[in-house]
């Protein structure tokens, strides 16, 4: 069981929006940076979202971030074929002191 | 460029230890903190371990503590991952990956990924 919680899956047709949660508690999100990762199979995974929301250079502005309390989200807006992945967040956790992910959500295009 | 690459990942009995290497190249290695994440199959990712960019500092996943260690040498810009008493469950895709900011590491924000060692841990 993932310390950040996220739904295994998610899915929607090209050109519409995804949105992926992630929920935390006081002593992860709450206190600290959220992070978003991209990851195809065979791959390394790609950072997506550092910060809580900011993009590293080269990542497309259809990817944006929020958080909110103990809660955050990705959105991935006008969803393209090539974006058929697993995404996962991630924070700091003051309580265990060590870094924790959400179990992933599959992103599928239908 | 900018890169990490793994390398001593392999077949090895329950109970047995294996050592990882990470090496690093294409950026001042000393002035970043350097993560350790595993994948096993058909799981997730999982952080394993940290060290700080001048390795004096060093945090576990509570089911490794006790048995694996993280060490540096930033004069090879090396990262080594001391796996010992391996179980079943450590089998899985080991990353190591950099901490995106300088003279950090409580991000979570990791910009340099490499591709990945495979462990596994069968009788």
């Amino acid at each position: 069981q993932s310390v950040l919680t996220q739904p295994p899956s998610a899915s929607e047709t090209p050109g519409q929006r995804v949105t992926i949660s992630c929920s935390g508690s006081g002593s992860n999100i709450a206190s600290n940076a959220v992070n978003w990762y991209q990851h195809l199979p065979g791959t390394a995974p790609k950072l997506l979202i550092y910060g809580n929301n900011r993009r590293p250079s080269g990542v497309p502005d259809r990817f944006s971030a929020s958080t909110s309390g103990t809660s955050a989200s990705l959105v991935i807006s006008g969803l393209q074929s090539e974006d058929e992945a697993d995404y996962y967040c991630a924070s700091w956790d003051d309580s265990l002191t060590h870094v924790v992910f959400g179990g992933g959500t599959k992103v599928t295009v239908l | 460029q900018v890169q990490l690459e793994e390398s001593g990942g392999g077949v090895v009995q329950p109970g047995g230890s294996l050592r990882l290497t990470c090496a690093a190249s294409g950026f001042t290695f000393s002035d970043h903190a350097i993560h350790w994440v595993r994948q096993a199959p058909g799981k997730g990712l999982e952080w394993v371990a940290l060290i700080w960019y001048d390795g004096s500092d060093k945090y576990y996943v509570g089911p490794v503590r006790g048995r694996f260690t993280i060490s540096r040498d930033n004069a090879k810009n090396k990262v080594y991952l001391q796996m010992s008493s391996l179980t079943l469950e450590d089998t899985a895709l080991y990353y190591c990956a950099r901490d995106r900011s300088e003279h950090g590491g409580f991000g979570g924000a990791f910009d340099v990924w490499g591709h990945g060692t495979l462990v596994t841990v069968s009788s």
